[in-house]
């Protein structure tokens, strides 16, 4: 098991609510990513944080949203929710531009959106 | 932009026997590309990468894949494949564009590995 965490486990929201997921990095890295996983898919990139800002971003729209803060934990925001929003969301963390490729994953939260 | 295809979605297999996962993709600068394990309900995990190098990359688990520029395929292989094999497997390259071996993956749809005893 890798040591980034990820909550909550399982999340149930209605078309149109709004949700926050939440992911803690393993210690001592400093990058965040956040992925969408739709079921049969493969995973989708939804955006980096690096050091508290935005450092890249896949094909999401602007309700998709997030956060890092200053303990590199961060949080990924859905706004005005969908039913295609349903899937597993995973984040992982690195260390980045020190030469340690590996991006660890976390266990992921499935949100069902009805 | 860069794009990866995994051709089988699923491959049923012996115990024992061996397997090939095949991952062709498509990149106009310098790749660098992944194999990735997902057991039920769980996240994630890295079997191997390459980088740079040697284009005959081992790693966990007795897998291993060889790079193949001229094709365009990174192929995964084991000589020997136990029942715990069992799970989804992901070929994913990285987006250099930010930041290198660190940028965002781009997964395949993934293949499904089911040994059977």
């Amino acid at each position: 098991e890798t040591g980034v965490t990820q909550s909550p486990t399982h999340l149930i929201k209605t078309r149109g609510q709004q949700v926050t997921l939440r992911c803690s990095s393993q210690s001592g890295h400093n990058t965040v990513s956040w992925y969408q996983q739709a079921l049969g898919q493969g995973p989708q990139f939804i955006f980096q944080y690096y050091r508290e800002e935005e450092n890249g971003r896949g094909n999401f729209p602007p309700r998709f949203s997030g956060l890092q803060f200053p303990n590199y934990s961060s949080e990924l925001n859905v706004n005005a929710l969908e039913l295609d929003d349903s899937a597993l969301y995973l984040c992982a963390s690195t260390q980045y531009r020190t030469g340690n490729d590996e991006q660890y994953f976390g266990p992921g939260t499935r949100l069902t959106v009805t | 932009a860069q794009s990866v295809t995994q051709l089988d979605s699923q491959v049923p297999v012996f115990e024992e026997a061996p397997v090939e996962l095949r991952c062709n993709y498509s990149s106009s600068v310098s790749v660098y590309l992944f194999w990735y394990v997902q057991y039920p309900n769980q996240g994630l995990q890295l079997l191997l990468k390459y980088l740079s190098g040697s284009t005959l990359v081992k790693g966990i688990n007795g897998f291993e894949a060889e790079f193949n520029k001229s094709q365009t395929s990174f192929h995964l292989r084991k000589p020997s494949v136990h029942i715990s094999d069992t799970a989804e497997y992901f070929c994913a390259v990285s987006d250099s564009t930010y930041g290198g071996s660190q940028g965002n993956l781009i997964f395949g749809k993934g293949t499904k590995l089911s040994v059977k005893p």
